[in-house]
């Protein structure tokens, strides 16, 4: 399997400030297509997760533009650019690139929280 | 609207059968995947298996290969988990999703809905 690896796994964010959680894949995660299959998705507390971002980028529609995703290959970012307090939530990145051989794969989850 | 509704959350003893479901509705259910994802007390979210509703072609995570089955019935849009013998391990919440691939392609998705989850508690 294509192993995920998220930095931190933790982070204490002062409201309106920004916040950023890097996703590591242990393999490329550019498709044959040309495009990178890395989607984002967030998970507040006692919720099923959510989708915020997809092929890297591009925003669900009705997430907050202050979320943004970056990277290519194996190296992909999270940023939130000020953070509001029904930002908390363990936020978790997955890969389909590798599919099926290597899987669907998720990060670990990064748990952002207010100081 | 999309919708992915479960079935409510299920109480069983080790050695149980378990049978659980995820009825969608706001689109064509036969021609997209449906994934489940298990999510273990205070852990992460891991990939199960998916089918394809219009052959029933069905993919598992060699971690759950064998542990559990996933089928889906057409006629009324839902999709299953099952399980034929529970253990105490198995106990977490599972969550289904629709796996938005162009051309049912699967190694270009992302889960785009997602169900409430239903939470299975096996104990003794």
């Amino acid at each position: 399997d294509t192993v995920m690896t998220q930095t931190p796994l933790s982070s204490r964010v002062t409201l309106g400030q920004p916040a950023s959680i890097s996703c590591r894949s242990s393999q490329s995660l550019v498709h044959g297509d040309g495009d990178t299959y890395l989607s984002w998705l967030q998970q507040r507390p006692g919720q099923p997760p959510r989708l915020l971002i997809y092929k890297v980028s591009n925003r669900v529609s009705g997430v907050p533009d202050r979320f943004s995703g970056s990277g290519a290959g194996t190296d992909f970012t999270l940023t939130i650019s000020r953070v509001e307090a029904e930002d908390v939530a363990v936020y978790y990145c997955m890969q389909s690139t590798q599919f099926p051989h290597g899987g669907y794969t998720f990060g670990q989850g990064t748990k952002l929280e207010i100081e | 609207e999309v919708q992915l509704v479960q079935s409510g959350a299920e109480v069983k003893k080790p050695g149980e059968s378990l049978k659980i479901s995820c009825k969608v509705s706001g689109y064509n259910f036969a021609t997209y995947w449906i994934a489940w994802v298990r999510q273990m007390p205070g852990k992460g979210l891991e990939w199960m298996g998916s089918i394809y509703p219009a052959d029933s072609d069905t993919r598992y995570s060699p971690s759950f290969q064998g542990q559990v089955t996933i089928s889906a019935d057409r006629s009324i849009n839902t999709a299953y988990l099952q399980w034929s013998d529970l253990r105490a391990s198995d106990t977490a919440m599972f969550y289904c999703a629709r796996v938005n691939a162009p051309f049912g392609d699967s190694s270009r998705a992302h889960f785009d809905f997602w169900g409430q989850g239903t939470l299975v508690t096996v104990s003794s």
